[in-house]
Protein backbone atom coordinates (compact mmCIF):
# COMPACT_ATOMS: atom_id res chain seq x y z
CA UNK A 1 0.00 0.00 0.00
CA UNK A 2 1.22 3.17 -0.33
CA UNK A 3 1.72 5.50 2.81
CA UNK A 4 3.37 8.21 4.45
CA UNK A 5 4.91 8.26 7.40
CA UNK A 6 5.35 11.36 9.66
CA UNK A 7 6.88 9.58 13.09
CA UNK A 8 6.87 12.51 14.77
CA UNK A 9 3.45 14.17 16.61
CA UNK A 10 5.29 17.09 17.32
CA UNK A 11 9.00 19.04 17.58
CA UNK A 12 10.17 21.14 19.58
CA UNK A 13 12.96 23.66 18.80
CA UNK A 14 14.41 26.84 20.55
CA UNK A 15 14.50 29.95 18.08
CA UNK A 16 17.71 29.88 16.16
CA UNK A 17 18.51 26.40 16.61
CA UNK A 18 18.13 24.24 13.46
CA UNK A 19 15.10 22.10 12.83
CA UNK A 20 14.08 19.12 11.30
CA UNK A 21 10.75 17.21 10.50
CA UNK A 22 10.70 13.49 9.33
CA UNK A 23 9.05 12.03 6.30
CA UNK A 24 9.58 8.48 5.31
CA UNK A 25 7.40 7.47 2.18
CA UNK A 26 6.13 3.97 0.38
CA UNK A 27 5.09 4.18 -3.00
CA UNK A 28 6.15 2.36 -6.17
CA UNK A 29 8.09 4.12 -9.26
CA UNK A 30 9.48 7.39 -9.00
CA UNK A 31 7.54 9.75 -6.16
CA UNK A 32 6.62 13.50 -6.65
CA UNK A 33 7.33 14.70 -2.81
CA UNK A 34 6.26 17.83 -1.29
CA UNK A 35 5.80 19.64 1.83
CA UNK A 36 2.90 21.92 3.18
CA UNK A 37 2.37 23.95 6.06
CA UNK A 38 -0.75 24.96 7.60
CA UNK A 39 -1.70 27.83 10.32
CA UNK A 40 -4.28 27.35 12.60
CA UNK A 41 -7.73 27.64 10.88
CA UNK A 42 -6.16 27.90 7.87
CA UNK A 43 -5.74 25.83 4.75
CA UNK A 44 -2.63 24.63 3.87
CA UNK A 45 0.58 26.56 2.01
CA UNK A 46 2.96 24.72 -0.48
CA UNK A 47 6.35 24.96 0.54
CA UNK A 48 8.62 23.05 -2.08
CA UNK A 49 8.30 19.68 -3.39
CA UNK A 50 10.83 17.30 -5.33
CA UNK A 51 10.25 16.21 -8.86
CA UNK A 52 13.23 14.95 -10.34
CA UNK A 53 17.32 16.60 -9.81
CA UNK A 54 18.84 17.63 -7.21
CA UNK A 55 18.35 15.70 -4.21
CA UNK A 56 18.35 18.97 -1.72
CA UNK A 57 15.24 21.15 -2.85
CA UNK A 58 14.90 24.67 -1.32
CA UNK A 59 11.57 26.53 -0.97
CA UNK A 60 9.94 28.91 0.78
CA UNK A 61 10.60 30.88 4.11
CA UNK A 62 14.00 29.21 4.05
CA UNK A 63 13.30 25.35 4.58
CA UNK A 64 14.77 22.69 2.25
CA UNK A 65 14.06 19.10 2.08
CA UNK A 66 16.61 16.26 1.24
CA UNK A 67 15.36 13.77 -1.19
CA UNK A 68 17.00 10.04 0.07
CA UNK A 69 15.87 7.61 -2.68
CA UNK A 70 17.72 4.33 -0.76
CA UNK A 71 15.62 5.63 2.66
CA UNK A 72 13.03 6.54 1.10
CA UNK A 73 12.66 9.81 2.94
CA UNK A 74 11.94 13.45 2.30
CA UNK A 75 12.78 15.22 5.89
CA UNK A 76 12.07 19.06 5.99
CA UNK A 77 14.88 21.15 7.39
CA UNK A 78 15.92 24.84 8.29
CA UNK A 79 18.96 26.08 9.66
CA UNK A 80 17.67 28.40 12.31
CA UNK A 81 14.15 28.14 13.57
CA UNK A 82 11.66 31.46 14.09
CA UNK A 83 8.97 31.28 16.75
CA UNK A 84 6.64 32.22 13.41
CA UNK A 85 7.43 28.57 11.85
CA UNK A 86 5.61 27.33 14.74
CA UNK A 87 2.88 25.58 12.54
CA UNK A 88 1.27 21.78 11.70
CA UNK A 89 3.49 20.53 8.57
CA UNK A 90 2.32 17.80 6.25
CA UNK A 91 4.65 15.80 4.40
CA UNK A 92 2.23 14.60 1.08
CA UNK A 93 3.46 12.26 -2.06
CA UNK A 94 1.55 12.19 -5.32
CA UNK A 95 0.79 8.65 -6.83
CA UNK A 96 -0.49 7.35 -10.14
CA UNK A 97 0.28 10.97 -11.49
CA UNK A 98 -2.63 12.12 -9.75
CA UNK A 99 -3.96 11.37 -5.99
CA UNK A 100 -1.65 12.79 -3.32
CA UNK A 101 -1.74 10.88 -0.11
CA UNK A 102 -0.73 13.30 3.47
CA UNK A 103 1.02 12.33 5.69
CA UNK A 104 -0.56 12.34 9.67
CA UNK A 105 1.28 15.83 10.12
CA UNK A 106 3.60 16.73 12.19
CA UNK A 107 3.45 19.75 15.21
CA UNK A 108 6.63 22.19 15.34
CA UNK A 109 6.76 24.39 18.70
CA UNK A 110 9.55 27.01 18.29
CA UNK A 111 10.42 28.64 21.33
CA UNK A 112 11.70 31.71 22.31
CA UNK B 1 0.85 30.93 -7.03
CA UNK B 2 -2.44 30.42 -7.99
CA UNK B 3 -5.35 31.15 -5.40
CA UNK B 4 -8.38 29.48 -4.21
CA UNK B 5 -10.51 31.18 -2.81
CA UNK B 6 -12.89 29.20 -0.41
CA UNK B 7 -15.85 30.50 1.58
CA UNK B 8 -17.54 30.30 3.84
CA UNK B 9 -14.73 30.21 6.71
CA UNK B 10 -17.00 29.83 9.55
CA UNK B 11 -20.63 28.50 9.76
CA UNK B 12 -23.04 27.40 12.25
CA UNK B 13 -25.88 25.72 11.28
CA UNK B 14 -29.04 23.43 12.96
CA UNK B 15 -29.56 19.78 12.57
CA UNK B 16 -30.81 18.70 9.76
CA UNK B 17 -30.61 21.89 7.53
CA UNK B 18 -27.90 21.78 4.14
CA UNK B 19 -24.91 23.50 4.25
CA UNK B 20 -23.01 24.34 0.54
CA UNK B 21 -19.47 25.75 0.74
CA UNK B 22 -18.21 27.19 -2.53
CA UNK B 23 -14.70 26.70 -4.08
CA UNK B 24 -13.13 29.13 -6.29
CA UNK B 25 -10.16 28.90 -8.47
CA UNK B 26 -9.34 32.52 -8.92
CA UNK B 27 -6.40 33.20 -11.76
CA UNK B 28 -6.42 29.93 -13.11
CA UNK B 29 -9.07 26.89 -14.61
CA UNK B 30 -9.45 23.96 -12.54
CA UNK B 31 -10.75 20.67 -14.36
CA UNK B 32 -10.17 18.88 -11.63
CA UNK B 33 -11.08 20.01 -7.69
CA UNK B 34 -10.39 18.08 -4.69
CA UNK B 35 -12.38 18.04 -1.09
CA UNK B 36 -10.85 16.89 2.21
CA UNK B 37 -12.16 16.47 5.75
CA UNK B 38 -9.74 17.59 8.66
CA UNK B 39 -10.34 16.16 12.30
CA UNK B 40 -8.77 18.08 15.02
CA UNK B 41 -5.62 17.06 15.40
CA UNK B 42 -5.50 15.13 12.40
CA UNK B 43 -4.44 14.72 9.06
CA UNK B 44 -6.22 15.49 5.66
CA UNK B 45 -9.11 13.00 4.74
CA UNK B 46 -9.49 13.08 0.79
CA UNK B 47 -13.42 12.84 0.60
CA UNK B 48 -13.76 13.22 -3.17
CA UNK B 49 -12.39 14.55 -6.28
CA UNK B 50 -14.42 16.94 -8.41
CA UNK B 51 -14.16 17.09 -12.45
CA UNK B 52 -15.56 19.56 -14.35
CA UNK B 53 -18.78 18.74 -16.19
CA UNK B 54 -18.98 15.09 -14.94
CA UNK B 55 -19.55 12.98 -11.24
CA UNK B 56 -17.43 13.39 -8.73
CA UNK B 57 -15.62 10.89 -7.57
CA UNK B 58 -15.55 9.61 -4.13
CA UNK B 59 -13.60 7.78 -1.88
CA UNK B 60 -14.54 4.50 0.00
CA UNK B 61 -16.44 5.37 3.26
CA UNK B 62 -17.85 9.06 2.08
CA UNK B 63 -21.80 9.05 1.65
CA UNK B 64 -21.97 9.87 -1.87
CA UNK B 65 -25.64 12.01 -0.96
CA UNK B 66 -24.33 13.22 2.23
CA UNK B 67 -21.49 14.97 0.03
CA UNK B 68 -22.98 16.54 -2.84
CA UNK B 69 -19.87 17.86 -4.86
CA UNK B 70 -21.15 19.92 -7.87
CA UNK B 71 -18.56 21.21 -10.44
CA UNK B 72 -20.51 23.29 -12.96
CA UNK B 73 -17.50 25.53 -14.33
CA UNK B 74 -13.45 25.28 -14.79
CA UNK B 75 -13.59 27.85 -11.65
CA UNK B 76 -16.28 26.92 -8.96
CA UNK B 77 -17.01 23.55 -7.52
CA UNK B 78 -18.98 22.86 -4.50
CA UNK B 79 -19.87 20.93 -1.56
CA UNK B 80 -23.33 20.28 -0.10
CA UNK B 81 -24.13 18.61 3.29
CA UNK B 82 -26.98 17.76 3.46
CA UNK B 83 -29.45 17.31 6.44
CA UNK B 84 -26.28 17.95 8.46
CA UNK B 85 -25.79 16.27 11.65
CA UNK B 86 -23.19 16.85 14.62
CA UNK B 87 -21.40 14.31 13.65
CA UNK B 88 -20.80 16.42 10.09
CA UNK B 89 -18.60 19.18 12.22
CA UNK B 90 -15.75 19.26 10.84
CA UNK B 91 -13.06 21.44 8.86
CA UNK B 92 -13.70 21.07 5.35
CA UNK B 93 -10.55 22.75 2.92
CA UNK B 94 -10.87 22.21 -1.03
CA UNK B 95 -7.74 22.24 -2.95
CA UNK B 96 -6.33 22.52 -6.85
CA UNK B 97 -3.78 22.24 -9.03
CA UNK B 98 -2.53 25.38 -10.26
CA UNK B 99 -2.70 25.95 -14.15
CA UNK B 100 1.38 25.89 -15.28
CA UNK B 101 2.63 24.44 -12.60
CA UNK B 102 3.91 20.82 -11.32
CA UNK B 103 2.00 18.80 -9.03
CA UNK B 104 1.82 20.82 -6.19
CA UNK B 105 -1.65 21.48 -5.00
CA UNK B 106 -3.43 25.33 -4.05
CA UNK B 107 -5.64 24.97 -1.06
CA UNK B 108 -8.74 27.05 0.06
CA UNK B 109 -8.32 28.60 3.49
CA UNK B 110 -11.04 26.54 4.33
CA UNK B 111 -14.66 26.00 5.82
CA UNK B 112 -15.20 25.13 9.68
CA UNK B 113 -18.83 23.54 10.08
CA UNK B 114 -20.28 23.58 13.53
CA UNK B 115 -23.64 21.37 13.93
CA UNK B 116 -26.05 22.04 16.41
Amino acid sequence: AQSVAQPEDQVNVAEGNPLTVKCTYSVSGNPYLFWYVQYPNRGLQFLLKYITGDNLVKGSYGFEAEFNKSQTSFHLKKPSALVSDSALYFCAVEVGGFKTIFGAGTRLFVKA
Amino acid sequence: GAVVSQHPSWVICKSGTSVKIECRSLDFQATTMFWYRQFPKQSLMLMATSNEGSKATYEQGVEKDKFLINHASLTLSTLTVTSAHPEDSSFYICSARGGASTGELFFGEGSRLTVL
